[in-house]
């Protein structure tokens, strides 16, 4: 049971562009989520997150959407740059779960940003 | 102010074997999740350590085990290491119900 999913295991675009990553949660207690940029032989790096409690959260170039009603989100980066080019995890946490904070993470897109 | 560490970067052990793995909180964090990552796919929740307490447990069998010390470093323990316990170990630390942050991770193989 995949509770988070992204569909798109890669996505390209052109340097300058705007990229757009894409992620669907099927949990409803779900009440926390973020984005996560991952290189080779690194850990996940944390980007960005947002409370269920709003729509967006922009930090620079990043943007997170959430849609709560169709369980969506999508990390919006403007402009692309060939150093955000790194594969990107979407996760997920209920909060007022008494289990902690555990992440639950999708798949995984992986982003090529070509100059 | 220094980050998630994590012992040793490559392992390799053969079935039935046990394995510790080791991985150090960055600084101030007293809260540890650990994390198993197969290849192609994203990371999946083993276990969470708040203040030396287990505090949540994902699907995964009696023999992960682990240990929090009161540095708030960590100990992940595989006993009786199957084939398809080779992964991306990875240690997040954070402050209760806040962002993790990962350390680098453990590659296992097991043969």
């Amino acid at each position: 049971d995949q509770q988070v999913k992204q569909n798109s295991p890669s996505l390209s675009v052109q340097e300058g562009r705007i990229s757009i990553l894409n992620c669907d949660y099927t949990n409803s207690m779900f009440d926390y989520f973020l984005w996560y940029k991952k290189y080779p032989a690194e850990g996940p790096t944390f980007l960005i997150s947002i409370s269920s409690i709003k729509d967006k959260n922009e930090d620079g170039r990043f943007t997170v959407f959430l849609n709560k009603s169709a369980k969506h989100l999508s990390l919006h980066i403007v402009p692309s740059q060939p150093g955000d080019s790194a594969v990107y995890f979407c996760a997920a946490s209920a909060l007022r779960e008494t289990s902690g904070s555990r992440l639950t993470f999708g798949e995984g897109t992986q982003l090529t940003v070509n100059p | 102010e220094t980050g998630v560490t994590q012992s040793p970067t490559h392992l390799i052990k053969t079935r039935g074997q046990q394995v510790t793995l080791r991985c150090s909180s960055q600084s101030g964090h007293n809260t540890v999740s650990w994390y198993q990552q197969a290849l192609g796919q994203g990371p999946q929740f083993i276990f969470q350590y708040y203040r030396e307490e287990e505090n949540g447990r994902g699907n995964f069998p009696p023999r992960f085990s682990g240990l929090q010390f009161p540095n708030y470093s960590s100990e992940l323990n595989v006993n009786a290491l199957e084939l398809d316990d080779s992964a991306l170990y990875l240690c997040a630390s954070s402050l209760p119900n806040l962002e993790q942050y990962f350390g680098p991770g453990t590659r296992l193989t097991v043969t």
